[in-house]
């Protein structure tokens, strides 16, 4: 299966650790990268190859990879991390793939 | 940073050409993507054209109504859009990928929507 599975929300306090997973088939052997949405604006890119973060992105955003399954981490979350988070890879039957997307909230 | 236009409200079966502008890098250097996001929605892939424009893939959706091509000398990507039905409907996206340094869309347009309706 070239698809992947993202749970649709994830609740989070601020300050504690908000995880969010992605599964399926196609991460056991390629890498993953996670974008974050917010409301009205275009996705940013959050971590790419498993779990290296760009330039400008908080330390406190890290990824990884193994398996079928790769979990973006926030770690002492703040109430600006709101945002829809997808993760997406490379499949060879299809170029791309982005897992349907995770509305994460900070209570 | 990406640019993209011609999107607007278009009949069912009608076309549209979009086109997305880059500057500050070089297109010629890069494999450059179209996603769309249909309103409310999560993102979907549409198409990629590789550097020189010799490798055109489309997801399912699209295929054989959609062609993407690219303008190196005038640093432009475009997207041929024909036979529109309301399942096309979306805000559609130019990404950048970069594959040398990230394996990854590090440049996103800031969209342009496309609205399928009568």
């Amino acid at each position: 299966s070239n698809e992947l599975t993202q749970p649709p929300s994830v609740s989070v306090s601020p300050g504690q650790t908000a995880s969010i997973v992605c599964s399926g088939d196609v991460l056991g052997n390629r890498y993953a990268s996670w974008y974050r949405q917010k409301p009205g604006q275009s996705p940013v890119l959050v971590i790419y190859r498993n779990d290296k973060r760009p330039s400008g992105i908080p330390e406190r955003f890290s990824g990884s990879n193994s398996g079928n399954t790769a979990t973006l981490t926030i770690s002492g979350t703040q109430a600006l991390d709101e945002a829809d988070y997808y993760c997406q890879a490379w499949d060879s039957r299809t170029p791309c793939v982005f897992g349907g997307g995770t509305k994460l909230t900070v209570l | 940073q990406l640019v993209e236009s011609g999107g607007g409200l278009v009949q069912p079966g009608g076309s549209l050409r979009l086109s997305c502008a880059a500057s500050g890098f070089t297109l010629s250097g890069y494999w450059m993507d179209w996603v769309r996001q249909p309103p409310g929605k999560g993102l979907l892939w549409v198409s990629r054209i590789n550097s020189d424009g010799s490798a055109t893939p489309y997801a399912d959706s699209v295929k054989g109504r959609f062609t993407i091509s690219r303008d190196n000398v005038k640093n432009t990507l475009h997207l041929q859009m024909n036979s529109l039905g309301a399942e096309d409907t979306a805000v559609y996206y130019c990404v950048r990928y970069n594959a040398v340094q990230l394996n990854a869309f590090d440049i996103w347009g800031q969209g342009t929507v496309v609205t399928v309706s009568s």
